[in-house]
């Protein structure tokens, strides 16, 4: 247990539905990471926070796709009208010097 | 060109067998390196990092880092069936910005 939390660790939906995703980073971790993994492949970055400040998002990211960190505690990964293409594990990760991954949230579109 | 690029494998070795590991990097501003094991449907774990050029050894894991050739390897003596796992190498360019990861190189240990 690396003290990173992501729920719900499974998801599947119908395309078109939105979803959201959310981690609970270790506390005293001040960047958190979102990444996109699919099978064969290495994690994909999708966007990271310093506190409550997204500092970078993906250039690859849809417009769909959004994220918040209020507070800069817990983060959530929206997914709007979601897409067969976006069937992936969605790992957080917590910063402290390396990366401390949540156990990952696969969804599933139908 | 990718940020960091692994081999893709299969590799296979025998138990007990030393198992290479490698890993080239694009960005010569690369500053921190990291290894991370993942298991079939189960999120990255660290192995090791390192910072400088030489070796770092932690038990029966070796790190060695070439920043002139950047080039990073992993080295896993007297492998074990339960090392069988994809590795990740995963680079960072400064404290604060992203984590580049390679796919991954998918290991087996023979019995």
């Amino acid at each position: 247990d690396t003290g990173v939390s992501q729920n719900p660790r499974h998801k599947i939906t119908k395309r078109g539905q939105n979803v959201t995703f959310r981690c609970d980073p270790i506390s005293e971790h001040n960047r958190l990471y979102w990444y996109r993994q699919t099978l064969g492949q290495g994690p994909e970055f999708l966007t990271y926070f310093q506190n409550e400040a997204q500092l970078e998002k993906s250039r690859l990211l849809s417009d769909r796709f959004s994220a918040e960190r209020p507070k800069g505690s817990f983060s959530t990964l929206e997914i709007q009208r979601t897409e067969q293409g976006d069937s992936a594990m969605y790992l957080c990760a917590s910063d402290g010097g390396e990366l401390f991954f949540g156990e990952g949230s696969r969804l599933t579109v139908l | 060109q990718k940020e960091v690029e692994q081999n893709s494998g299969p590799l296979s070795v025998p138990e007990g067998a030393i198992a290479s590991l490698n890993c080239t990097y694009s960005d010569r501003g690369s500053q921190s390196f990291f290894w991370y094991r993942q298991y079939s449907g189960k999120s990255p774990e660290l192995i090791m990092f390192i910072y400088s050029n030489g070796d770092k050894e932690d038990g029966r894991f070796t790190a060695q880092l070439n920043k002139a050739s950047q080039y990073v390897s992993l080295l896993i003596r007297d492998s074990q069936p339960s090392d069988s796992a994809t590795y990740l190498c995963a680079v960072n360019l400064d404290t604060g910005n992203q984590f580049y990861f390679g796919t991954g190189t998918s290991l087996t240990v023979i019995p």
